[in-house]
């Protein structure tokens, strides 16, 4: 069974760059899609940005001028980039499986809260 | 770009009863990719269905979905205990490839 892992720091200065990576264990990141969901606080989900395992990426256009997903497949992991942060910005990040045949997200991490603040 | 609707915001039943939940798309929305979620407090969202129809691996039978087109729906036969939660509806296809609908709170009466 696919488990995914977000890391990364908690609480980001306005203006500069959200990094996030998800760990994948029990699965190849090189057989599916993956994905990026944010939710602020309280409010609904929004999807942020996916890429293939072949490293092609869609990012939500109202997010793309700020938005880089990335993969490492070594490692078995990928990784969000969002720059230019806002408070808007804070939300819980989870890392997503992406099922390419439903479109839809089956597997997803715990969560990772991040905080734009100085 | 395609919206989704849900209604009603908040179901308010008792255990053992029937819930109905509602998601109405902006456009046509493409029966296959048509996905439904829910979440509780503190937990990531689980996917139930997707396909608009074919439940989840793990999900409960309880759990159906319907419908077609611009509309459709997501039925708990009877209420259990842990099924009060929040669920979302989810489209894929158009820009932005994929949106949510903004959830349908199910609580206890």
């Amino acid at each position: 069974q696919v488990q995914l892992q977000e890391s990364g720091p908690g609480l980001v200065k306005p203006s500069e760059t959200l990094s996030l990576t998800c760990t994948v264990s029990g699965d190849s990141i090189s057989n599916y899609y993956w994905s990026w969901i944010r939710q602020p606080p309280g409010k609904g989900l929004e999807w942020v940005g996916s890429i293939s395992s072949t490293g092609s990426t869609d990012y939500n256009p109202s997010l793309k001028s700020r938005v880089t997903v990335s993969l490492d497949t070594s490692k078995n992991k990928f990784s969000l980039q969002l720059s230019s942060v806002t408070a808007a910005d804070t939300a819980v990040y989870y890392c997503t499986r992406l099922s390419s045949w439903f479109g839809c997200f089956d597997s997803w991490g715990q969560g990772a809260l991040v905080t734009v603040s100085s | 770009e395609i919206v989704l609707t849900q209604s009603p915001g908040t179901l308010s039943l008792s255990p053992g009863e029937r819930a109905t939940l509602s998601c109405t798309a902006s456009q046509t929305v493409n029966i296959n990719y048509l996905a439904w979620y829910q979440q509780k407090p503190g937990q990531a969202p689980r996917l139930l269905i997707y396909g608009a129809s074919s439940r989840a691996t793990g999900i409960p039978d309880r759990f159906s979905g319907s419908g077609s087109a611009t509309d459709f729906t997501l039925t708990i036969s009877r209420l259990e205990p842990e099924d009060f939660a929040v669920y979302y509806c989810q489209q894929y296809g158009s820009s932005p490839l994929f949106t949510f609908g903004p959830g349908t709170k199910v609580d206890i009466k």
